[in-house]
């Protein structure tokens, strides 16, 4: 069965250091979100993207973040200059043909800020 | 905006006992509904969902939930539980707007 998959699985760096998260969604599916879990909180909704742009954000999605596909298979999401509270598990999903079908997630990418 | 509420954080059970968790959301207009399981050291998986139709459904595993519209509410349930049901249970909301709107999560552990 197909799957989303992440990389790097645990990341850790530095404050203020830029940090890349990459994700493949399954290879049909046209809609992709990132969602974040801080330790022993909800998740929550980062941003959603389709047609090769944003269509939503939430509030934590503010200038330090951005998303691109820079190819036919990869998601990408970056923090430019990382924070403490940037510390989190952070989820890429994906789903088919629309926004309200069901959303696959990948593993995750535990991200650490030290 | 839309919010949903998982009343049990931390559910410990023997196995063979019966499983209700509990799930509530806020919002007047159309919703599908969402319970994903995330087992230790995985990632989260889809257990069932409801679209439309009948309010009763049936996933993975030997889980069922109801919808009922009238209280917002979206229950787990599981006859018999199974020391391998030890995992969090995320009830998840999807009302067109903002993509998934997750509840904090029911921690649950099975005893053998």
């Amino acid at each position: 069965e197909p799957e989303v998959t992440q990389t790097p699985s645990h990341q850790v760096t530095q404050m203020g250091q830029e940090v890349i998260l990459r994700c493949v969604p399954i290879s049909n599916h046209l809609y992709f979100y990132w969602y974040r879990q801080i330790l022993g909180q909800k998740v929550e909704f980062l941003v959603s993207f389709y047609n090769n742009e944003i269509s939503e954000k939430s509030e934590i999605f503010d200038d330090q973040f951005s998303v691109e596909r820079p190819d036919g298979s990869n998601f990408t999401l970056k923090i430019r200059s990382t924070k403490l509270e940037d510390s989190a598990m952070y989820f890429c999903a994906s789903s088919e043909q629309s926004s309200w079908e069901t959303q696959y997630f990948g593993p995750g990418t535990r991200l650490l800020v030290l | 905006a839309q919010s949903v509420s998982q009343h049990n954080h931390h559910v410990i059970l023997s196995e063979a006992a019966s499983l209700e968790l509990g799930c509530n959301y806020s919002y007047g207009g159309t919703v599908n509904l969402f319970w994903y399981v995330q087992y230790p050291g995985q990632h989260l998986q889809l257990l069932l969902k409801y679209f439309s139709g009948d309010p009763l459904v049936k996933g993975i595993k030997g889980f069922e939930a109801e919808f009922i519209k009238s209280k917002f509410s979206f229950n787990l349930r599981k006859p018999s539980v199974q020391w391998s049901d030890t995992a969090e249970y995320f009830c998840a909301v999807y009302t067109g707007r903002r993509a998934l709107t997750f509840g904090s999560g029911t921690r649950l552990q099975v005893q053998p």
